[in-house]
């Protein structure tokens, strides 16, 4: 089976704009998780998808966004781009939603300008 | 609110040294999962322990979960250069649906 793909794998905006990253699961994956990973704050839980629904949601501002499409990709939005934003972004997908053993992708590096 | 401290944050050895980190919980656990990051890479699930006083073993690689379900441990015997990573571990209350992970512990290995 291919594993969990991200693009784009790198990706540098300025200030103010806005991206969107995208995740496409295991086969037969239906729940998509994203991670902010950071030097300074470590592994941090961004939210999960199941069946098309966010289905739990870390603490992070309403600035970051995301979604799933019926065929179990998923993509987040962060707009308003912040000098902070920039990050390894990790999805993961796993066969059912919850705690259970995640797949990571590579992860897209961001840059933020 | 659970609070987990992963200890050491960095150990360096040189290779055919022992290896442990620590995951410690304020609250008992369910379970606890275990990842390792290579540099440059992404976590790895390692193993999942959900017995008090569990351990498992893959090869050089002892994981054990504590008899209260407040700690866990992962022991890494004769390190290799190969072992270099980040070693995550990924605790669950039974609350919580969602993963979150520890700080990490960063293993540097030399020859």
């Amino acid at each position: 089976k291919a594993g969990v793909t991200q693009t784009p794998r790198y990706l540098i905006k300025t200030r103010g704009q806005q991206v969107t990253l995208s995740c496409s699961p295991i086969s037969g994956h239906r729940s998509v998780s994203w991670y902010q990973q950071t030097p300074g704050q470590g592994l941090q839980f961004l939210f999960e998808y199941f069946s098309e629904t966010q289905r739990n949601k870390g603490n992070f501002p309403g600035r970051f966004s995301g979604r799933q499409f019926s065929n179990s990709r998923s993509e987040m939005n962060v707009s308003t781009l912040e000098l902070g934003d920039s990050a390894l972004y990790l999805c993961a997908s796993s066969l059912v939603q919850g705690y259970n053993e995640q797949f990571f992708g590579p992860g897209t590096r961001l840059t933020v300008l | 609110g659970q609070q987990v401290m992963q200890i050491p944050q960095y150990q360096h050895v040189q290779e055919g040294e022992d290896f442990t980190t620590y995951c410690n919980s304020s609250t008992t656990l369910s379970n606890i999962q275990w990842y390792k990051q290579r540099p440059g890479g992404h976590p790895v699930f390692l193993i999942q322990l959900v017995k008090s006083g569990e351990v498992k073993k893959q090869k050089r690689l002892t994981f054990q979960f504590g008899e209260a379900k407040k700690n866990s441990s992962l022991h890494i015997t004769a390190t290799q250069t190969t072992d270099v990573g980040t070693y995550f571990c990924a605790p669950n209350t039974g609350t919580a649906s969602k993963l979150t992970f520890g700080t990490g512990t960063r293993l540097q290995v030399t020859l």
